[in-house]
């Protein structure tokens, strides 16, 4: 697979507590996504980044806050860790975002979240 | 808001039989991808399509994307137990150039040897 890496691969922690998220890339990829896997919704997307510290939000982006200070660098952060955001946690990179042949998501191995 | 819906969500099928899955979309999409998800993995890209009426085949997989591009089909001839995962279609939404991917929820097969 290409050079993506999440960290940690997994986590728990408890209610209330904050919790960061890294993925890191060696492609040079403008584009990076942090998604959410749960049983019976499929990934929902949380945030993205179309560049240095050019982010927006997706569908499930309450709760989540992300920085992008350098291009290789995609930061998901839980301010205070609720139990509702237990869920496998997916990193994406893409070369490009846009056009009807719009590259394709490489995905990371995945940060497994429990919140007790 | 805008929905790309899969079916089935679960088949179960005997090893040799063939599988289908089906995604649909309420507005015209400007291209649509397939991913593979093995059990404890991650999702892998398998293709992508972007021509009304494009049919593409790998191996024992046929993708097609309907005419209208609002809907794709993946069907497996001959399923094998390495075909075992969860298959995601993804819709990208027509006109949007820094949009996202919509994922449907995805289908999961299993395999009876």
């Amino acid at each position: 697979d290409a050079g993506i890496t999440q960290s940690p691969r997994h986590k728990v922690t408890e209610t209330g507590t904050p919790v960061t998220l890294r993925c890191h890339q060696t492609e040079n990829h403008r584009y990076m996504y942090w998604y959410r896997q749960d049983p019976g919704h499929g990934l929902r997307l949380i945030h993205y980044s179309y560049g240095v510290k050019d982010t927006d939000k997706g569908e499930v982006s309450d709760g989540y806050s992300v920085s992008r200070s350098k291009t290789e660098d995609f930061l998901l952060t839980l301010e205070s860790a609720t139990s509702s955001q237990t869920s496998v946690y997916f990193c994406a990179i893409s070369e490009s975002n846009h056009g009807a042949g719009a590259n394709v998501l490489t995905f990371g191995a995945g940060s497994r979240l429990t919140v007790l | 808001g805008q929905q790309v819906m899969q079916i089935p969500q679960y088949q179960h099928v005997q090893e040799g039989e063939d599988f289908t899955t089906y995604c649909n979309s309420s507005t015209t999409l400007s291209n649509i991808q397939w991913y593979k998800q093995r059990p404890g993995g991650h999702p892998v890209f398998l293709i992508q399509l972007v021509k009304s009426g494009e049919v593409k085949k790998q191996k024992r997989l046929t993708f097609q994307f309907g005419e209208a591009k609002k809907n794709s089909s993946l069907h497996i001839t001959a399923t094998q137990t390495t075909d075992v995962g969860t298959y995601f279609c993804a819709g990208r939404l027509l006109g949007r150039s820094q949009g996202n991917l919509i994922f449907g929820k995805g289908t999961k097969l299993s395999v009876k040897p």
